[in-house]
């Protein structure tokens, strides 16, 4: 079953803006996790947050999960076109090492 | 870097072949995955194994079998492969421990079924 759902489901902007993605669940989390998918290609990991933490920073990214709303959002700052891929959160359950994805975010940054 | 290497980039069958998916990984780690993705759909899990010999059916384990006979290898069977098996088929593996599991990934495999 799905766990996450992103939103939305297409993003298109401007390099140099941002680009915010959104990310809901519905069961108690250990971690959540963003991964990007260039075209054709296999999943990369981004970024992981902790079910305590509650903002992340790597590099042009930043990540934020409210427990609470059972929500994260993925930012990525000046974004450039090599930015154009899609995005997954995924979550990993209370009760194991499985992580369960959502259906992405299309991000199409126009440079 | 972890490398998991997934043995065909493309494949074309026929309805009715056994298909075989390949997929190494060289970090030693102890789970192992196959996901299908589909427009729409996101990721789903077929099977995954945290062992050697072990496996556990993931979402959507109908029409697959796995094979996990040494660590770093985890194979992906399809017995009688059907069109509605066409799609991108991605291989994962991870440490196993609590709290942290990053998953890595394959580059996947295009399978067509006609």
């Amino acid at each position: 079953s799905q766990q996450g759902e992103e939103d939305p489901q297409a993003l298109s902007i401007q390099e140099g803006e941002n680009a915010t993605m959104n990310c809901s669940y519905k069961t108690s989390i250990n971690n959540l996790q963003w991964y990007r998918q260039n075209s054709g290609r296999g999943l990369v990991h981004l970024i992981l947050i902790r079910s305590n933490e509650r903002e992340k920073h790597s590099g042009r990214l930043r990540v934020t999960l409210d427990t609470s709303k059972k929500s994260s959002s993925l930012l990525i700052t000046a974004s450039r076109a090599a930015d154009t891929a899609s995005y997954f959160c995924a979550t990993e359950g209370t009760s194991g090492s499985r992580l369960t994805f959502g259906e992405g975010t299309q991000l199409t940054v126009n440079p | 870097d972890v490398k998991v290497t997934q043995s065909s980039r493309y494949l074309v069958k026929r309805t009715g072949e056994k298909v075989f998916l390949e997929c190494v990984q060289d970090m030693d780690h102890e789970n192992m995955f196959w996901y299908r993705q589909d427009p729409g759909l996101g990721l789903r899990l077929i099977y995954f194994s945290y062992d050697v010999k072990m496996k556990e059916k993931g979402d959507i384990p109908e029409g697959y079998s796995v094979s996990r006979e040494k660590k770093e290898r985890f194979s992906l069977i399809l017995e009688s492969a059907s069109t509605n098996q066409t799609s991108m088929y991605l291989c994962a593996s991870s440490f196993e421990g609590t709290g942290a599991n990053t998953i890595y990934f394959g580059e996947g495999s295009w399978l067509t079924v006609v």
